[in-house]
């Protein structure tokens, strides 16, 4: 059964600690990304990657980080330098970063920073 | 920056009512890709429209690009309880080499029956 996964689906962490987020795809695509969802508010691009061992900042990657180490994760690392870390955060995938494809979304995981 | 603005916010209707969202972009889009959100859930996948003045069905959702590639359109015909849920349209702009999506806010869209 192919698809995203992301764990934990909740997250509660105390202010000053970092937190890393899981995101598994088993879909084969190159291009990985990361998103941050707040109550009404659309979808903001944290960072994404194009392929392996590469990637690029999005437009609020400020006090987080990534890596790309295999194909198939892709963990974003919420740093103490975020400054409202609390929020939903989705990943997603595309076959690839340069068509025109959709993005296949994980369930997501709700962090809560006290 | 690039922006997709996408109205209304919100909307409540009566089952059997229609709906309609509307985004507009601040630039011209290579293409325009159509998702809902149901209550709790992720983003899924609808329809990506490419060509100017591009209008394709599901059932009872009508989507539409506009002629100058900047805005779209979702229609609902006949408004189910199952349609309930956030949906967000996604411009598609290629910039640096990738084809970035740049979201609406969405529109929540609350059926009574």
């Amino acid at each position: 059964d192919g698809g995203i996964t992301q764990s934990p689906k909740y997250l509660f962490r105390k202010e000053g600690q970092n937190v890393t987020l899981s995101c598994e795809q088993n879909l084969n695509h190159d291009a990985m990304y990361w998103y941050r969802q707040d109550p009404g508010q659309g979808l903001r691009l944290i960072y994404y990657s194009q392929i392996v061992n590469d990637f690029q900042k999005g437009d609020i990657a400020e006090g987080y980080s990534v890596s790309r180490e295999k194909k198939e994760s892709f963990p974003l690392t919420v740093t103490s330098a975020q400054k409202n870390p609390t929020a939903f955060y989705l990943c997603a995938s595309s076959i690839d970063g340069r068509g025109s494809y959709e993005q296949y979304f994980g369930p997501g995981t709700r962090l809560t920073v006290t | 920056g690039q922006q997709v603005m996408q109205i209304p916010q919100y909307q409540h209707v009566q089952e059997g009512e229609d709906f309609t969202t509307y985004c507009n972009s601040s630039t011209t889009l290579s293409n325009i890709q159509w998702y809902k959100q149901r209550p709790g859930g992720h983003p899924v996948f609808l329809i990506q429209l490419v060509k100017s003045g591009e209008v394709k069905k599901q059932k009872r959702l009508t989507f539409q690009f506009g002629e100058a590639k900047k805005n779209s359109s979702l229609h609902i015909t006949a408004t189910q309880t199952t349609d309930v849920g956030t949906y967000f349209c996604a411009g598609q702009i290629y910039s640096g080499g990738y084809n970035k999506l740049i979201f609406g806010a969405g529109t929540r869209l609350a059926v009574h029956p």
